[in-house]
């Protein structure tokens, strides 16, 4: 967690409201996934950035890597969105993905 | 939809016992890896291999060795398990490295 910083820890947010989450990083990130993980323990693809930005339906992500931050941003917020959101990052030397902490987000009605 | 296998979903054993996870995808990837996710969640590259190389995370105790028989299939050996193996081990696959990594759901493996 420490090449890979994530904020917030926790985050808890009504159904119907926006919030962001962010990663800084440490290392030299070439390319950044956002993953959801289930309470069963899986892994969701969430996004695959290069810099720049993608969005898809209401989650809409951006990696800067002159900055060294990614953000994901949650608009409207359903309770399907819950979970651990996790960000992680590639650098070109191919060590594989280096993980945040993870952000646990609860969204309640 | 998954296409990263994992088996078994879970595994209890005791100390000093050899165990072996198994792992195949089927989305031609030339690249697959081993993750381990600890009691707090975090996740750490284990192992990362293709045809060609096999990158090993230094932390990693040589009790630990993965293996495979095609660029499909990567499995993972523990030669004598120890109470801080236990953990959430998850098998992933990209096309190359650097490119889009997908997850198996995952063993979870207690030892008593």
């Amino acid at each position: 967690g420490d090449k890979v910083k994530q904020s917030p820890s926790a985050l808890s947010l009504q159904e119907g409201t926006n919030s962001a989450l962010r990663c800084n990083f440490s290392i030299a990130a070439t390319t950044v996934q956002w993953f959801l993980q289930n309470p069963r323990g899986s892994l969701m693809n969430l996004f695959y950035l290069v810099p720049g930005t993608k969005e898809n339906g209401r989650l809409k992500s951006a990696f800067d890597s002159k900055e060294s931050y990614s953000t994901l941003h949650i608009r409207d917020a359903q309770l399907e969105d819950s979970g651990t959101y996790f960000c992680a990052a590639e650098a070109n030397y191919a060590q594989g993905l280096t993980f945040g902490l993870g952000t646990r987000v609860s969204v309640f009605p | 939809e998954t296409a990263v296998f994992q088996t078994p979903n879970y595994h209890v054993t005791q100390v000093g016992n050899e165990v072996s996870f198994n792992c195949k995808q089927t989305l031609g990837h030339d690249t697959m890896y081993w993750y381990k996710q600890d009691s707090k969640k975090l996740l750490k590259i284990m192992f990362s291999y293709n045809n060609k190389q096999l990158i090993v995370n230094e932390t990693v105790p040589r009790r630990f060795s993965p293996q495979s028989s095609d660029k499909a299939h990567l499995n993972l050996r523990i030669k004598s398990v120890e109470p801080e193996d236990s953990a959430v081990y998850l098998c992933a696959s990209s096309r190359q490295a650097n490119t889009e990594v997908f997850f198996g759901k995952g063993t979870r493996l207690t030892v008593v």
